[in-house]
């Protein structure tokens, strides 16, 4: 079965410190690979994207994410962390079918910042 | 930039009372989604509809949910007879026809709270 873990429920960083969160995810040639971020009470947005091509992927807020294939793993990175990327993250995993794409969650890692 | 809407943001249900969630995906997108996400937990998949009809349904989606497509614009979530586990984020997704580099966008959700 498709599946995507997020082995750290819960990270504590200080601002300005460097970030990665892990993802792994099971199943699939060709992985179609996503992270959200969540705001409390709020919906979900997405931070970046993984199809095809370059492994490095750069996103929206000065995250980026590298695939590796080897690994099954597509983790979130950024250099500097804000006290405002404290948030819920999501990794989620596209499960193609002929008729439809199913998103497939991890369970999420909760990013708490100490300013 | 096209979204997905819901409305409406946060709705209260006495339990036992049906429910509608409505959205109004992409223009141009064909395939819709439910997905729900309990407070605190991962964001589960309930259902995806293409062609007016049920793709994939979760074991979640029981009998007391159905979806509809009641014109051109609209894709609704009705709970039937609402219990207090149905209390949760309920986000609505659309995508363009699979097979190619396709992404599911969502809504920011409707907060549903049963009491």
């Amino acid at each position: 079965a498709q599946s995507v873990t997020q082995p750290d429920i819960h990270i504590t960083v200080s601002e300005g410190a460097s970030l990665e969160l892990r993802c792994n995810y099971s199943y699939g040639a060709t992985p179609y690979l996503f992270w959200y971020v969540q705001s409390p009470g709020q919906g979900l947005q997405l931070l970046l994207k993984y199809f095809s091509g370059d492994t490095l992927v750069q996103g929206i807020k000065g995250f980026e994410a590298e695939f590796k294939r080897s690994q099954s793993s597509f983790n979130l990175r950024k250099p500097s962390v804000h006290w405002s990327d404290a948030a819920e993250y999501f990794c989620a995993y596209l499960y193609k079918k002929t008729s439809y794409d199913k998103v497939i969650f991890g369970p999420g890692t909760s990013l708490s910042v100490i300013p | 930039e096209p979204e997905v809407t819901q409305t409406p943001s946060h709705q209260v249900t006495q339990m036992g009372q049906e429910v509608i969630l409505r959205c109004v995906p992409i223009s141009n997108h064909l395939y819709f989604y439910w997905y729900r996400q309990i407070l605190g937990q991962k964001v589960e998949f309930l259902v995806s509809f293409y062609n007016n009809e049920i793709s994939e349904k979760s074991e979640i989606f029981d009998d007391q949910f159905s979806v509809e497509r009641p014109d051109g614009s609209n894709f609704t979530l009705k709970i039937r007879s609402t219990k207090l586990e149905d209390s949760a984020m309920y986000f609505c997704a659309s995508s363009q026809p699979t097979g190619g580099n396709t992404e599911a966008f969502f809504g920011q959700g409707t907060r549903l709270t049963v009491v």
